[in-house]
């Protein structure tokens, strides 16, 4: 049985704070791993993927992976209150291109 | 996002009564995965098609769910004699696959089925 584990939250931080959502997943076939944002009501939305163990940076977001901890994480520099929404984690193994998704966590960024 | 076109929205349908969403994938991507989401919960993966091809459909329960991905037309997800159980959010997604963006997925708005 895949899973993606995720703490529910809710994660509340300042305006203008890091924001640090953790994830980890059970697979260790893993290959892809994925973060999405949905705000209330809406669809998910793709931010950011991240294939290859370290860092990888787009703007004001941060994915990290460690494969052999099994573990991904998202920063989210200079938090703003439209950030505010779940944001999902999720992984694929080159098998299926399935992706398992966690329960999200969600993000409250107050001013 | 505008490219996976979803309906309907909203379905509210009675117990005993059936439900059909539709998906029309992005232009250019062959393949289509329904996922379902509950209140407070993740989504869980139903199944995968490609056109008049079910590719993976691990996640859909045996009885009462069926999915289809005709060679013309949008994918359709079909619930027979829907229960208060089915009420939840069914949100279409589509991939080009052999992207290098593998498992990377454009998400529909979803259809919210209501069963009274």
């Amino acid at each position: 049985q895949k899973e993606v584990e995720q703490n529910s939250g809710p994660l509340s931080v300042p305006e203008g704070a890091i924001a640090s959502l953790n994830c980890t997943y059970s697979d260790r076939g893993s290959q892809s791993f994925f973060w999405y944002r949905q705000y209330s009501g809406k669809s998910p939305e793709l931010i950011m993927f991240i294939y290859s163990n370290g860092d990888k940076e787009d703007g004001r977001f941060t994915a990290q992976l460690n494969k052999a901890s099994q573990y991904v994480s998202l920063l989210i520099r200079d938090s703003q209150p439209s950030d505010s929404a779940t944001y999902l984690c999720a992984a694929s193994s080159g098998g299926s291109y399935i992706p398992t998704f966690g329960r999200g966590t969600s993000l409250i960024v107050h001013p | 996002n505008a490219g996976v076109m979803q309906n309907p929205r909203h379905l509210v349908r009675r117990r005993g009564q059936e439900a059909r969403l539709r998906c029309s994938p992005m232009k250019g991507h062959s393949h289509v995965y329904w996922y379902r989401q509950l209140p407070e919960e993740g989504l869980k993966f139903m199944v995968y098609l490609q056109k008049e091809n079910i590719i993976d459909e691990s996640g859909m329960p045996k009885e009462r769910f069926s999915a289809e991905f005709p060679k013309e037309g949008p994918s359709i997800l079909r619930i027979q004699q829907v229960v208060r159980g089915d009420s939840a959010a069914y949100f279409c997604a589509s991939s080009p696959r052999g992207s290098p963006n593998t498992g990377e997925l454009f998400f529909g708005e979803g259809s919210r089925l209501t069963v009274l």
